[in-house]
């Protein structure tokens, strides 16, 4: 079955310092892994995308890791602002070798706060 | 670009009545679309796959005739809630697909609206 697992649940931190979220899944075959940035009460937002053969990838203060062997992926956030208060999801999509559509799994999230 | 669009971004209806909520993409076709319901600090829960002009494909759990899904345009799907009660109040979620089939799996989400039944 396949599963994405996030950490922490929920972190608060202060304004101005880093953090780093973890995302862990057990996806087959692998295709893709994005990051979202959910807002309360909005719908998510595409933050990251990054297949099989890419390491990193860069969205402004947000970065984003994958290790295709251990099946990890962080996301970091540089210099935190007010505004990255959010729910970050991990989503890992899955294309059937057999033919049809991509199927993404979705993590529970991780709630962050940032406060002042 | 890649805007989708829901209305009413929040509901609020008596127990038993029928509510129905509208995706739009607003600057692209979308040959696929989704509609996802989210709990209270939740993930997101597929509900069901909607492809232009043919049926939804739910998931396992999903009555379809409780949530009927239309997709009749490349830019509109609507979900209807049927006899709405309390534990269907939710945060409904679409997202459309863009793209050729296959070839990319890039999701654009909607807002979400906010249902509350009493």
């Amino acid at each position: 079955k396949n599963q994405v697992e996030q950490s922490p649940q929920s972190l608060i931190i202060l304004e101005g310092k880093n953090c780093t979220l973890q995302c862990n899944y057990t996806v087959s075959p692998f295709s893709n892994l994005r990051w979202y940035k959910q807002d309360t009460g909005r719908g998510p937002v595409s933050l990251t995308i990054m297949t099989f053969s890419e390491n990193t990838k860069s969205n402004g203060r947000y970065t984003a890791t994958l290790d295709a062997d251990t099946k990890q992926s962080s996301l970091h956030i540089t210099a935190s602002q007010l505004s990255d208060s959010a729910s970050y999801i991990c989503v890992v999509s899955a294309l059937p070798a057999s033919g049809g559509s991509y199927i993404p799994t979705f993590g529970r999230g991780t709630s962050l706060i940032v406060h002042p | 670009g890649a805007v989708v669009s829901q209305h009413p971004s929040w509901v609020i209806c008596k127990s038993g009545t029928s509510v129905k909520i509208e995706c739009r993409s607003l600057d692209f076709q979308a040959t696929t679309m989704f509609w996802y319901r989210q709990f209270p600090k939740q993930s997101l829960m597929l509900m069901a796959t909607s492809n232009e002009g043919s049926k939804a494909t739910y998931e396992q759990g999903v009555e379809k005739d409780k949530f009927l899904i239309n997709h009749a345009s490349l830019t509109l799907s609507t979900l209807t809630v049927t006899s709405a009660h309390p534990e269907d109040s939710s945060f409904y979620i679409c997202s459309a697909r863009t793209g050729v089939l296959f070839s990319t799996d890039t999701q654009y989400f909607g807002p979400g609206t906010r249902l509350t039944v009493l």
